[in-house]
């Protein structure tokens, strides 16, 4: 069962469109991350939120943690081929003793072409 | 400042061999978790290691274990390696609310 539901897996499309990502839970996080992923390299840092109902921008990047800690999406607008790549949520849960420990979703496969 | 480190960048081992791997946190970071990345997926949590010992541990069997070292540098220890070893191993260094990973370790056992 995996704890974080990340979708879609893949998503093709052409420069210029916007896109979505989701990633979604039964369980409630005191804090999640987005990553992005080159190919062989390890994920690299987009953004932290911790609290709920908030919202991030980073440049064309919004992102959106639910108002109950349980959801989180991305939003890129306007996409460029130097988007391309693996993105991944990942959540710390809430309560109990999981002293930081990470736990992914299945990461977007995002391709944005020229 | 530099960030986490890992080596070797890759390592090719056959079946039944043991393999090491070694990370280095970010500065000022005291806690290392290492996690294990099939091809195409998301990254899965071996352990985490703070004040050199293991304070917690993802569904891995005992034949991954490991090490931190007083100045926070850890080592991930893989025994009788198998096929379905085969993979990106991540390590990182962590701050309040958030990891930061190095750029992994490609094993791959033939």
């Amino acid at each position: 069962t995996q704890l974080l539901e990340q979708s879609p897996q893949f998503l093709s499309i052409q420069e210029g469109e916007n896109l979505t990502v989701y990633c979604n839970s039964s369980s409630v996080f005191s804090s999640l991350q987005w990553y992005r992923q080159e190919p062989g390299e390890g994920p690299v840092l987009l953004v932290t939120v911790v609290t709920g109902g908030e919202v991030k921008k980073l440049k064309r990047l919004t992102f959106q943690f639910g108002d109950a800690r349980k959801d989180s999406s991305l939003h890129i607008t306007a996409a460029q081929p130097g988007d391309t790549g693996l993105y991944l949520c990942a959540g710390v849960k809430s309560g109990g003793t999981s002293y930081g420990k990470l736990t992914f979703g299945q990461g977007t496969i995002l391709t944005v072409h020229p | 400042d530099a960030g986490v480190t890992q080596s070797p960048t890759h390592l090719i081992k056959t079946r039944g061999q043991q393999v090491t791997l070694r990370c280095s946190p970010k500065s000022g970071h005291d806690t290392v978790s290492w996690y294990q990345q099939a091809l195409g997926q998301g990254p899965q949590f071996i352990f985490q290691y703070y004040e050199e010992e293991e304070r917690q541990r993802g569904n891995f069997p005992d034949r991954f274990s490991g090490h931190q070292f007083p100045n926070y540098s850890s080592e991930l220890n893989v025994n009788a390696l198998l096929l379905g070893d085969s993979a990106l191993y991540l390590c990182a260094s962590s701050s309040v609310n958030t990891q930061y990973f190095g750029p992994g370790t490609r094993l791959t056992v033939l």
